[in-house]
């Protein structure tokens, strides 16, 4: 099992839509949550983070963290065909020889249709 | 400007040749890290650094060396180059290991032939 899932895609929504994407993580003790964009070729830049159970508005986004259920999900309202980009889910781990850093998943690629 | 800028941008090499990735950030931050991208593998950690002259190992990192003399600047060296170390690297930064944002480089593409 990865340590941090999310579904490959791609996930296609019509320009206006609600676009859901999903991430799940292995590692209870994580406690910190991040949501990276990626557009084709180029590198990865931070969309949202969260670090408490419950919802973050930022905008169009919205990022749901459970820990719990161990999960951590991105809403983005109204979709634009600008927002077709991978997404990746950031974790922050916590490594005992040497602190936390960021287990990503795989990314989920989203496309938004005129 | 300020930002963190890895070169090259595009590098074609040999197999088992070195090969050597720099990156260099101007925000003086702490932390620096050093991700592979591979389709299906999504972004995978190789090193990292907490300061000069600390570094240590991510998930993937056989085959690679790093050396951090001065806070800008984390060289990521290839020791002898092989066909599956084909990947886009990417350099990051950040003021704190844990929970601050990473701030990502543009990535070198590199080919192993």
């Amino acid at each position: 099992q990865k340590e941090v899932e999310q579904n490959s895609g791609p996930l296609s929504v019509p320009e206006g839509a609600i676009a859901s994407l999903n991430c799940t993580y292995s590692d209870r003790g994580s406690q910190s949550f991040f949501w990276y964009r990626q557009y084709s070729g180029k590198s990865p830049e931070l969309i949202m983070s969260i670090y408490s159970n419950g919802d973050k508005e930022d905008g169009r986004f919205t990022a749901q963290l459970n820990k719990a259920s161990q999960y951590v999900s991105l809403l983005i309202r109204d979709s634009q065909p600008s927002d077709s980009a991978t997404y990746l889910c950031a974790v922050n781990r916590i490594n005992n020889n040497a602190g936390n850093m960021l287990t990503f998943g795989g990314g989920t690629r989203l496309m938004v249709k005129p | 400007d300020a930002g963190i800028t890895q070169s090259p941008r595009y590098k074609i090499t040999e197999t088992g040749r070195q090969v050597t990735l720099m990156c260099h950030q101007t925000w003086s931050h702490s932390y620096m890290f050093w991700y592979r991208q591979d389709l299906g593998h999504g972004l995978r950690l190789i090193y990292y650094s907490a300061a000069a002259d600390i570094t240590d190992k991510g998930e993937v990192p056989d085959g690679y060396v790093v050396s951090r003399s001065k806070t800008e600047n984390f060289p990521l060296t290839l020791e002898s180059a092989t066909r599956s170390q084909t990947s886009v690297y990417f350099c990051a930064s950040s003021e704190r290991l844990t929970g601050d944002v990473v701030f990502f480089g543009q990535g070198t593409r590199l080919t192993v032939v």
